[in-house]
């Protein structure tokens, strides 16, 4: 099993641009979801989703949207960068009471 | 809200040292407790969890216990080694609800 991979790994994006970071698992986990880290604030969480054609917001969810089509994939979407965006994101899956991240993506908005 | 609080780093320590990063939390009912680690460049894995009070998780050396009475779910470890320097995140889930609150995360730094 490959487990969570994202892509990119890296990204640089200008204010106002849009995009859409990968997120994928090959383990059938209903629960997804997606967390942001900064420095000195630990992760927190931006949108979730409890199956295929369910999801929700976290704790900071606003410039982002997300969509669950299958139970593999959750694509997070950055409508309209801004600065503020920039940081470090991870996408989960959850098991039972186990969470399992992917290697993160480190988005830069200028 | 609930709230994870962690010992501001960087802990710096020598190899073999005796290692513990305080963590407490607020939070209603009986939340589950994490420990997560980050090796540099990498995502986070789980390291230990508890999901009662006076339960006691343990991996790879690291221990923590559940104390509800003080709130917290210190990580300690006896003997540290230059392959534990990492980002360390202690987190809860309220009610299995799978969404986690982190804490700011503790740099430890294990010098030869």
């Amino acid at each position: 099993n490959a487990g969570v991979t994202q892509t990119p790994k890296f990204q640089v994006l200008k204010t106002g641009q849009s995009m859409t970071l990968q997120c994928a698992q090959d383990m059938n986990h209903e629960y997804m979801s997606w967390y942001r880290q900064d420095p000195g604030m630990g992760l927190r969480l931006i949108h979730y989703s409890v199956g295929a054609g369910i999801t929700d917001q976290g704790e900071v969810p606003n410039g982002y949207n997300v969509s669950r089509s299958t139970t593999e994939d959750f694509p997070l979407r950055l409508l309209s960068a801004a600065p503020s965006q920039t940081s470090v994101y991870f996408c989960a899956s959850r098991n039972g009471g186990e969470q399992y991240f992917g290697p993160g993506t480190r988005l830069t908005v200028t | 809200g609930d709230s994870v609080t962690q010992m501001e780093g960087p802990v710096t320590l020598s190899e073999e040292a005796f290692l513990t990063i305080n963590c407490t939390y607020t939070a209603t009912g009986y939340p589950s407790l994490f420990w997560y680690v980050q090796y540099p460049g990498e995502g986070l894995q789980l390291l230990l969890k508890a999901t009662k009070a006076d339960d006691k998780g343990s991996n790879k050396g690291f221990e923590a216990t559940y104390r509800k009475e003080t709130t917290s779910f210190h990580l300690e470890k006896g003997s540290v080694q230059v392959s534990d320097s990492a980002v360390y995140f202690c987190a809860l889930e309220r009610s299995n609800t799978g969404k986690l609150i982190f804490g700011q995360g503790t740099t430890l730094q294990v010098k030869p």
